[in-house]
């Protein structure tokens, strides 16, 4: 159990494009999603985390304008990357807190890696 | 801000002998620590965890060890693998911060046959 997935698993776009990434967690509710960005060779940066039904909660530094997030049910967050550039070329990893359990419990999707030409 | 650290970037054992990554961490309100695998182009993989009222658990071939007064968390591997070899981090949350978790910047090990 505690399965999360993402979608697209990779993703190739141009300069100026927006792009989608879905994170879904397949046997069980998700009360809270975050989203991790991470740059080859350097470790997982935490972007921001999302409950269900409310606004996203963004780090520093991170523009929400850009980087929507929707999580509009319990299994589905989506992360949408607007107007993207070469510079947001990375590896974005989302991860599912379990509901009924305490919320340090985090089940990572596999990522999704998008390259911005 | 606080940090995570980890002591090593890189780590080759031979197969069969004890792997040890150590880590460190600066937040004083970190109740909760996990340790990950990440094989490349993957998402990080739970090994184990530990919370701040143990200084010792111990999972199938690893043990997690925590030593709150310096601010330690170390990961011990016995009998390494080739399947092993991955980068490893450290993470800790603490309830002050939502449970969002921050990353230490990772230990590459690589085991030799």
């Amino acid at each position: 159990g505690a399965v999360v997935s993402q979608h697209p698993s990779w993703v190739i776009c141009k300069s100026g494009t927006s792009v989608k990434i879905e994170c879904r967690s397949l046997d069980f509710q998700a009360t809270t999603m975050f989203w991790y960005r991470q740059f080859p060779k350097q470790s997982l940066m935490l972007m921001a985390t999302s409950n269900e039904g409310s606004k996203a909660t963004y780090e520093q530094g991170v523009e929400k304008d850009k980087f929507l997030i929707n999580h509009a049910s319990l299994t589905l967050s989506t992360l949408t990357v607007t107007s993207a550039h070469p510079e947001d070329s990375s590896f974005y990893i989302c991860s599912a807190g379990r509901q009924g359990a305490s919320t340090d419990t985090q089940y990572f999707g596999p990522g999704t890696r998008l390259t911005v030409l | 801000g606080e940090s995570v650290g980890l002591h090593l970037p890189t780590l080759s054992v031979q197969e069969g002998d004890n792997s040890i990554i150590n880590c460190a961490y600066s937040n004083s309100a970190s109740d909760y620590f996990i340790w990950y695998k990440q094989e490349s182009g993957k998402g990080p993989q739970f090994i184990i965890d530990i919370r701040s009222n143990m200084d010792k658990r111990q999972g199938q071939r690893v043990t997690v060890l925590l030593n709150k007064t310096v601010k330690h968390l170390s990961l011990q591997i016995a009998a390494t693998q080739p399947g092993d070899s991955a980068v490893y981090f450290c993470a800790e949350s603490s309830s002050n911060s939502g449970y969002a978790l921050n990353f230490g910047k990772g230990t590459s090990l690589l085991v030799t046959p």
